[in-house]
């Protein structure tokens, strides 16, 4: 089956810094990833949608010079949390959907960010 | 009103137990429509797609009403395996972004 994998699994930071965080398909083309944000107790909320080579469609209240999101190349995307305060603390989960299967979104084992 | 509701439970049920989840969506216009099942700090993995005609995998059985705007999934001879949060998820009209409901939350014990 299709994996995606992220990382890191989890980081610490401190308030102020950016944390990068890297979304890979592992065995297909990954045409469009997504990037949800989940905190405690609460359901996944869409981030951002991006589609490989161009500029990624963000949620409404969603700040895009906050949450820099790169798809560069067909197998990777990044999330760059900039000037990371508490309330950014939460689990980032992206997802994949690409060829052959255009119709599954295939999930990484998302990354849990703590900001200081 | 949220775009797709569920009772956030929990569901506590013994082991060998049937147990059904109900999911209501807002949109009308909506077209896919799954079943996740969550565990605790884990990424979400697709359980079952839900068809207009209802479909079963084993155990578990959905169920769609369109009229309704109503989904269910029935779990048979439930596990300990099968305590997690399970996601209701239904893709927002006209696009291919997911829209997930806040999860109804099942602990099976022995």
């Amino acid at each position: 089956g299709a994996v995606v994998s992220q990382h890191p699994s989890w980081v610490i930071c401190k308030s102020g810094t950016s944390v990068k965080i890297e979304c890979r398909s592992l065995d297909f083309q990954a045409t469009t990833m997504f990037w949800y944000r989940q905190f405690p107790k609460q359901s996944l909320m869409l981030m951002a949608t991006s589609n490989e080579g161009s500029k990624a469609t963000y949620e409404q209240g969603v700040e895009k010079d906050k949450f820099l999101i790169n798809h560069a190349s067909l197998t990777l995307s990044t999330l760059t949390v900039t000037s990371a305060h508490p309330e950014d603390s939460s689990f980032y989960i992206c997802s994949a959907r690409g060829q052959p299967n255009t119709d599954t979104q295939y999930f990484g084992p998302g990354t849990r960010l703590t900001v200081l | 009103r949220k775009e797709v509701e569920q009772d956030p439970g929990p569901f506590n049920v013994p082991e060998g137990a049937t147990v059904a989840f109900n999911c209501t969506y807002s949109n009308s216009a909506s077209q896919s429509f799954f079943w996740y099942r969550q565990d605790c700090r884990k990424e979400p993995k697709l359980l079952m797609s839900v068809y207009s005609s209802g479909n079963e995998d084993g155990r578990f059985t959905a169920q769609l009403n369109r009229a309704s705007q109503y989904i269910s999934l029935l779990i048979r001879d439930s596990k300990l395996s099968d305590s997690a949060t399970y996601l209701c998820v239904v893709n927002k009209a006209g696009f291919q972004k997911l829209v997930f409901g806040t999860g109804t939350r099942l602990l099976v014990s022995p």
